[in-house]
C-alpha cells in the first residue's frame, strides 16, 4: 500500500521566518510528488516535481524531490501570516492516476 | 469555468439516516476522485471514476458507503445509514487526462449526530 509522511505535523513560527516542511514516500511505480496547499477550504496546487534535483520555485515557495531519499522539502522563505495553512504532499504512481496524501503540516505564521 | 461544485457545503445529520452528497466536475475532465478528509487520517482516496466508470473503490470503508456516476457532469457519494465516525469532510476533485494535478471542490462537512 502506498505511503506519504509528512513532518513535523505542525509548526509554529513569526513572520519573516524560513520553514521547511518535509514529505517522505512510499509510492509503487513512482511517477510524480505533488504539493498543495489547502486554507479554509479545498486543497490547491503549489508544485508538481518529477526529477530528482530540479528545484521548483514560485516566489517564495520552492520545492525539491530526491528520488534516492524518497523524499521532498518545501521551503518558504521569509514567512508572512497569509501563509498560514495546511501544507500537503502526495505521490502519484505510474498505475493510475490516484494520489495518495499526507496528514500535511500545519503551519501557523503568527505577526 | 465555476470549478469543481459540490453540495450541500454542510450537512449535520443523525445516526441512521441517509445521507447524499453530490459533485459537478468541470466540464470535460474525465476523472474525478472522492476524498475524505479527518484529523486522524488526512485526505484518504475512497473511490474515482474514469469516463463515469468506477476504476478503483478499494478505499470505500464498507458497504454503507456507496457512489455513483450517471453521466459526465454528476457524482454522488451516498452514507446509508450513517454514523457518527463517518463525520468528516468529503471532498470530490477532477482532472483531465494527462494533467498532473487535481481540481478540488469546496468540500462537504458532514457532521452525523
Amino acid at each position: 500500500e502506498d505511503k506519504v509522511v509528512q513532518s513535523p505535523l505542525s509548526l509554529v513560527v513569526h513572520e519573516g521566518d524560513t520553514v521547511t516542511l518535509n514529505c517522505s514516500y512510499e509510492v509503487t511505480n513512482f511517477r510524480s510528488l505533488l504539493w498543495y496547499k489547502q486554507e479554509k477550504k479545498a486543497p490547491t496546487f503549489l508544485f508538481m516535481l518529477t526529477s530528482s534535483g530540479i528545484e521548483k520555485k514560485s516566489g517564495r515557495l520552492s520545492s525539491i524531490l530526491d528520488k534516492k531519499e524518497l523524499s521532498s522539502i518545501l521551503n518558504i522563505t521569509a514567512t508572512q501570516t497569509g501563509d498560514s495553512a495546511i501544507y500537503l504532499c502526495a505521490g502519484k504512481g505510474g498505475s493510475n492516476y490516484k494520489l495518495t496524501f499526507g496528514k500535511g503540516t500545519l503551519l501557523t505564521v503568527n505577526p | 469555468d465555476a470549478g469543481v461544485i459540490q453540495s450541500p457545503r454542510h450537512e449535520v445529520t443523525e445516526m441512521g439516516q441517509e445521507v447524499t452528497l453530490r459533485c459537478k466536475p468541470i466540464s470535460g475532465h474525465d476523472y474525478l476522485f472522492w476524498y475524505r478528509q479527518t484529523m486522524m487520517r488526512g485526505l484518504e482516496l475512497l473511490i474515482y471514476f474514469n469516463n463515469n466508470v468506477p476504476i478503483d473503490d478499494s478505499g470505500m470503508p464498507e458497504d454503507r458507503f456507496s457512489a455513483k456516476m450517471p453521466n459526465a457532469s454528476f457524482s454522488t457519494l451516498k452514507i446509508q445509514p450513517s454514523e457518527p465516525r463517518d463525520s468528516a469532510v468529503y471532498f470530490c476533485a477532477s482532472r483531465p487526462t494527462g494533467a498532473y494535478g487535481y481540481t478540488f471542490g469546496s468540500g462537504t462537512r458532514l457532521t452525523v449526530v
